[in-house]
């Protein structure tokens, strides 16, 4: 089958950083997306990796591995309005190619 | 550039009835996709499309139904409302699949 699994909260201080990981399982892997989205928001884009390695943009860098279908969103020098959930989706086959998301992670930063 | 725009935002619904949620975009993307949002849940994609006149099911199609007649328009109809497809419902597209998804502002649905 087709999974993805992550932290349903994490919690960290203001100015510190945070990695939020995530696994997957799926028989035809292509890629991992990661979004963010605030309450009563509709998600946006943060990065995608294809390739192991790291992207980095910002604040925020991606890491995958694919030999360990892992991958992680790092966020560093946080600040109060990164508080949001943040989700990882994979872009898999199964008919054509499809983008599946997990179940998000809910990041409060705190003070 | 309007981007992604779905209609209505909020939306209630008797049981039994049926309704469209309308999406559209400006992009010219290729890659249309419908999710539903529900606590607990993420985001759990419905049905989606590679381009004009080609649709597929994704993890939770049973009582949605979809086509996708040009490249702008992909609409969601709902053939008999039941509570639980009371949800919040994202329309997203992207010029393909591992390229960066612009999502519509959602919309509400409660199904009474």
């Amino acid at each position: 089958g087709q999974s993805l699994e992550q932290p349903s909260e994490v919690t960290a201080v203001e100015g510190a950083i945070v990695q939020i990981n995530c696994t997957y399982q799926t028989s035809g892997f292509y890629g991992l997306s990661w979004y963010q989205q605030h309450d009563g928001g509709a998600p946006t884009f943060l990065s995608y990796n294809a390739l192991d390695g790291l992207e980095e943009t910002g604040r925020f860098s991606s890491f995958l591995s694919r030999s360990d279908s892992y991958g992680y969103l790092l966020l560093q020098e946080l600040q109060m309005k990164d508080s949001a959930s943040y989700f990882c989706a994979m872009l898999n086959s199964g008919g054509y190619q499809k983008v599946t998301f997990g179940i998000g992670t809910k990041l409060q930063v705190i003070p | 550039n309007a981007g992604v725009t779905q209609t209505p935002k909020f939306q209630v619904l008797k049981t039994g009835q049926s309704m469209t949620l309308q999406c559209a975009q400006d992009m010219n993307h290729e890659y249309m996709s419908w999710y539903r949002q529900d606590p607990g849940m993420g985001l759990r994609l419905i049905h989606y499309s590679v381009g004009a006149g080609i649709t597929d099911q994704g993890e939770v199609p049973n009582g949605y139904n979809v086509s996708r007649s040009t490249t702008e328009d992909f609409p969601l109809r709902l053939l008999s409302a039941a509570p639980s497809q009371t949800s919040v419902y994202f329309c997203a597209s992207s010029y393909d699949g591992n390229t960066e998804a612009f999502f519509g502002q959602g919309t509400r649905l409660t199904v009474v």
